[in-house]
């Protein structure tokens, strides 16, 4: 079973760009018909999906953070990576990688890591 | 965007109490809905895909129905290790988005 873990700067400044990195191990991120995906959710509250991408380029993100995400595929890393610029406080949270099929449901997620935007 | 909302927000119920959780979808979405349970500090779980298949290994008082618009996670006998937050999931298109969650707790 892959098993996913996400790595970065636990803290960031305000306006600055997070960036995160997610390690696939135990499978390749380049075999078809998986997609990869981030989400997140701030202290105390409820998930947000951020966006997903497939190993080809192809990618999608919320709407309303499309023009600050950019989540790309590293395939000779076996990498996924998420790129949030101009960040605030509101972006402060616990990031997580996942693992899905298109029009399939979360099912491998990672651990999640902490991310505080802060000065 | 479709919006996916839920209801109640909280809940209490004592153990052996059936728990009905309620999630809309602003427009139909078809059996593109996913249940997940998430206990403080964890990691979402996946409980029900397709709006009413069991996941594997997910105990049976838990179940999901619904189509389209209106969906229900059903626990038929709380239990102690049920505490925790549920959200609906919909995965109708590209675009996913989560419901705002409901808290489930023991009286």
């Amino acid at each position: 079973q892959p098993q996913l873990q996400e790595s970065g700067p636990g803290l960031v400044k305000p306006s600055e760009t997070l960036s995160l990195t997610c390690t696939v191990s135990g499978g390749s991120i380049s075999r078809s018909s998986y997609y990869w995906g981030w989400i997140r959710q701030p202290p105390g509250q409820g998930l947000e999906w951020i966006g997903t991408t497939y190993y080809d380029g192809s990618t999608y993100s919320k709407p309303s953070l499309k023009s600050r995400v950019t989540i790309f595929v590293d395939t000779s890393r076996n990498q996924l990576s998420l790129k949030l610029s101009s960040v605030t406080a509101a972006d402060t949270a616990v990031y997580y990688c996942a693992r899905h099929r298109l029009f399939d449901w979360l099912l491998l997620w990672g651990q999640g890591t902490l991310v505080t935007v802060s000065s | 965007d479709i919006q996916m909302t839920q209801s109640p927000s909280s809940l209490s119920a004592f153990v052996g109490d059936r728990v009905t959780i309620t999630c809309r979808a602003s427009q139909g979405i078809s059996n593109y809905l996913a249940w997940y349970q998430q206990k403080p500090g964890k990691v979402p779980k996946l409980l029900i895909y397709d709006a009413s298949t069991l996941q594997s290994g997910v105990p049976s008082r838990f179940s999901g129905s619904g189509s389209g618009t209106d969906f229900t996670l059903t626990i038929t006998s709380l239990q102690p290790e049920d505490v925790a937050t549920y959200y609906c999931q919909k995965y109708n298109s590209a675009l996913f988005t989560f419901g705002p969650g409901t808290k489930v707790d023991i009286k």
